[in-house]
């Protein structure tokens, strides 16, 4: 069973404290992502990856970086959190161009800042 | 630039009857097309997809979609809902020569099956 998995479900942090999300995919994609979703407002992508140590900004960058050392990982980094950043964060890896697939979902962190 | 318009925000029905989730895309190129349900506090997970082909998809849960390249329009329909699939459905668009960038989303729609 393929799986994208992420390391919190639920996280608290205090405005200020640097936040590390973390997810893994065993499925050997070569695109990875981070999303943030918001009640109204959908999916909204933070930034993704479409191979190791590359990035590239999504919609929404402002205030996360992202590492990628390895293929199956991907970070997400809230270097100075804040309280407009409590959302649910969503990871999700894709194949390359080709497979025409699917993006794979993790569980998701619902992450809150006091 | 694509984009994905679910004209729906929340859909209530009642228990065994049909229901229909609209979704309307736009692209200039060929795309691939997607259907996601996403139950509380989960991941979103793939219901059906269209990649090219007989353009009636059927996906898991007894949910299908019909591509229409004219209307540019991928609606998802269930002849006979149950409880369970009281869930927010997301449609999803991707470029069919760029296919291994980001899926585009809409903005959701809310699916409340009550008894």
């Amino acid at each position: 069973d393929v799986k994208v998995t992420q390391s919190s479900r639920y996280l608290v942090k205090r405005t200020g404290e640097k936040v590390f999300l973390e997810c893994v995919q065993d499925m050997d994609h070569e695109n990875m992502f981070w999303y943030r979703q918001d009640p109204g407002l959908g999916l909204r992508l933070i930034y993704f990856s479409y191979d190791v140590k590359m990035k590239e900004k999504g919609d929404i960058p402002e205030g996360y970086s992202v590492s990628r050392e390895k293929k199956e990982r991907f970070s997400l980094i809230l270097e100075s959190a804040s309280t407009n950043q409590t959302s649910m964060y969503l990871c999700a890896s894709r194949g390359s161009a080709g497979t025409g697939g699917e993006q794979f979902f993790g569980p998701g962190t619902r992450l809150t800042v006091l | 630039a694509q984009s994905v318009t679910q004209l729906d925000s929340q859909v209530p029905v009642f228990e065994e009857a049909p229901v229909e989730l609209r979704c309307n895309y736009s692209s200039s190129v060929s795309v691939y097309l997607f259907w996601y349900v996403q139950y509380p506090n989960q991941g979103l997970q793939l219901l059906l997809k269209y990649l090219s082909g007989s353009t009636l998809v059927k996906g898991i849960n007894g949910f299908e979609a019909e591509f229409n390249k004219s209307q540019t329009s991928f609606h998802l329909r269930k002849p006979s809902v149950h409880i369970s699939d009281t869930a927010e459905y997301f449609c999803a668009v991707s470029d069919h020569h760029q296919a291994g960038t980001a899926l585009i989303f809409g903005k959701g729609t809310t699916l409340s099956v009550s008894s």
